[in-house]
């Protein structure tokens, strides 16, 4: 099991310019998330997906989009990225409760990006 | 709306010495409870967590986590800091916004050093 996978790891964009991260979970998990992190504010959801087929926006969407292109997948899109999304981001999945698991999210390695 | 602080942004301890880091949460229904590691650049991992019955829960790395319904506290404790403790610690609440979705709500996470 790879777990939950990310690409790329590293990013530098122009402002202005777009481009789409990439999400991958092999666990069969239905809900997926992505995260930025930015230095003393912790983890702020931007979107999640509770299962294939549904999307539905976080604390901070301005500015993002996102496909469930399937169960596995979950994509986050930056269609003009601005120098205040220069963070790390997070792409996280979460089995539904039950056969012991009570809410837990399962992280990737994440993703760099800095926007000039 | 479920709420979690952590006390102290950055935390330092002697190599040897107890590790004490707080978390302290408000939720209007009885909450699960989550502590991640994440060691620098890496993603976060689940170190523990506390769902239902016994209030004292045991993770990974000797970390242990006492839930304490009547301080809304849910401190991690080590006895004994390792170097290889230095990372920074996220504590967590499992929120259910509805329509059979859950969520996480995260503190702003404390960066411990451990000093030889």
């Amino acid at each position: 099991n790879a777990g939950v996978t990310q690409t790329p790891k590293f990013q530098v964009l122009k402002t202005g310019q777009s481009m789409t991260l990439q999400c991958a979970q092999d666990m069969n998990h239905n809900s997926m998330y992505w995260y930025r992190q930015d230095p003393g504010m912790g983890l702020r959801l931007i979107y999640y997906s509770a299962s294939e087929g549904t999307t539905d926006k976080g604390e901070v969407p301005n500015g993002y989009n996102v496909s469930r292109l399937n169960k596995r997948e979950f994509s986050l899109r930056l269609e003009s990225a601005a120098p205040s999304q220069t963070s790390v981001y997070f792409c996280a999945s979460s089995p539904p409760p039950g056969g012991g698991y009570y809410n837990e999210q399962f992280f990737g390695p994440g993703t760099r990006l800095t926007v000039l | 709306a479920q709420s979690v602080t952590q006390l102290g942004s950055h935390v330092s301890v002697s190599e040897g010495a107890l590790v004490l880091l707080r978390c302290n949460y408000s939720s209007s229904v009885p909450p699960y409870l989550f502590w991640y590691v994440q060691y620098p650049n890496q993603g976060l991992q689940l170190l523990l967590k506390y769902t239902t019955g016994a209030t004292l829960v045991k993770g990974i790395n000797g970390f242990e986590a006492e839930f304490k319904k009547s301080e809304t506290s849910f401190h991690l404790t080590k006895p004994s800091a390792h170097m290889s403790d230095a990372a920074e610690y996220f504590c967590a609440v499992s929120i259910s916004p509805g329509a059979g979705s859950y969520q996480l709500t995260f503190g702003k996470g404390t960066k411990l050093s451990v000093i030889p």
